[in-house]
């Protein structure tokens, strides 16, 4: 079975400073995607970045970039530039093609001004 | 993408009573799904909705307690029966497509019940 663990169940970072947010997985899986979600307080989840498995190059979506270290099983979000609309849990997730999602426990994330 | 509204978003219920909670998706889906999100804790996937037949359903979960209905690719409902203290929780309604590869999933904004 796939687990999905999240170790940091709360962070804070100062507005305008970087913070990275720990991730790690199981599985025995050769293909598989990962994902970071965002879910502010209004609740709807939205993805923030994705990364497939056979990828060796970390994926970057403007302030938002991972590192991917797949022999550790490891994918860590790093958020540069933090802003207030950055508040928010995250949440880790692992899914293989056909099969379901795998979420972590997440993170809150809270950016002080 | 996808638009996916949920309805409703919030309610408190008594003990014993049934709530329905509907999911709209602003276009045909191929996969929908129906997650928990108890507090303070991960999702978990209650099961998933497939269109016109009956869902299937995680370990854990079971089709008298959630009733699922899909009768078509944008359209779903999940069922909460003979409600207790212990369900509640945030219900989530989650929809993906298959062809594209891209893996992601779109949420809606949750339906928060609260049973006393």
């Amino acid at each position: 079975a796939q687990t999905v663990t999240q170790s940091q169940p709360e962070m804070s970072v100062q507005e305008a400073e970087t913070v990275t947010l720990s991730c790690t997985y199981d599985t025995s899986e050769s293909n598989y995607y990962l994902f970071w979600y965002k879910q502010p307080p209004s609740r709807q989840m939205i993805l923030v970045i994705r990364q497939e498995a056979y990828k060796q190059q970390n994926a970057t979506e403007n302030r938002f970039s991972v590192n991917f270290q797949k022999a550790a099983k490891s994918f860590s979000l790093k958020i540069s530039d933090s802003q207030l609309g950055d508040t928010a849990m995250y949440f880790c997730a692992f899914a293989s093609p056909g099969n379901q999602f795998y979420f972590g426990t997440g993170t809150s994330l809270t950016v002080i001004p | 993408s996808a638009v996916i509204s949920q309805k409703p978003s919030r309610d408190i219920c008594q003990r014993g009573t049934s709530l329905t909670i509907q999911c709209q998706v602003d276009s045909q889906v191929t996969m929908m799904f129906w997650y928990r999100q108890q507090p303070g804790q991960s999702l978990t996937l209650i099961a998933t909705a497939n269109q016109g037949s009956e869902a299937t359903y995680e370990s854990g979960f079971v089709i008298d307690k959630f009733p699922i209905s899909r009768p078509n690719l944008t359209f779903s409902t999940l069922t909460v029966s003979n409600m207790s203290p212990e369900d509640s929780s945030i219900y989530l309604c989650s929809v993906g497509f298959t062809g594209t590869n891209t893996g992601e999933l779109f949420f809606g904004e949750g339906s928060r019940l609260t049973v006393l």
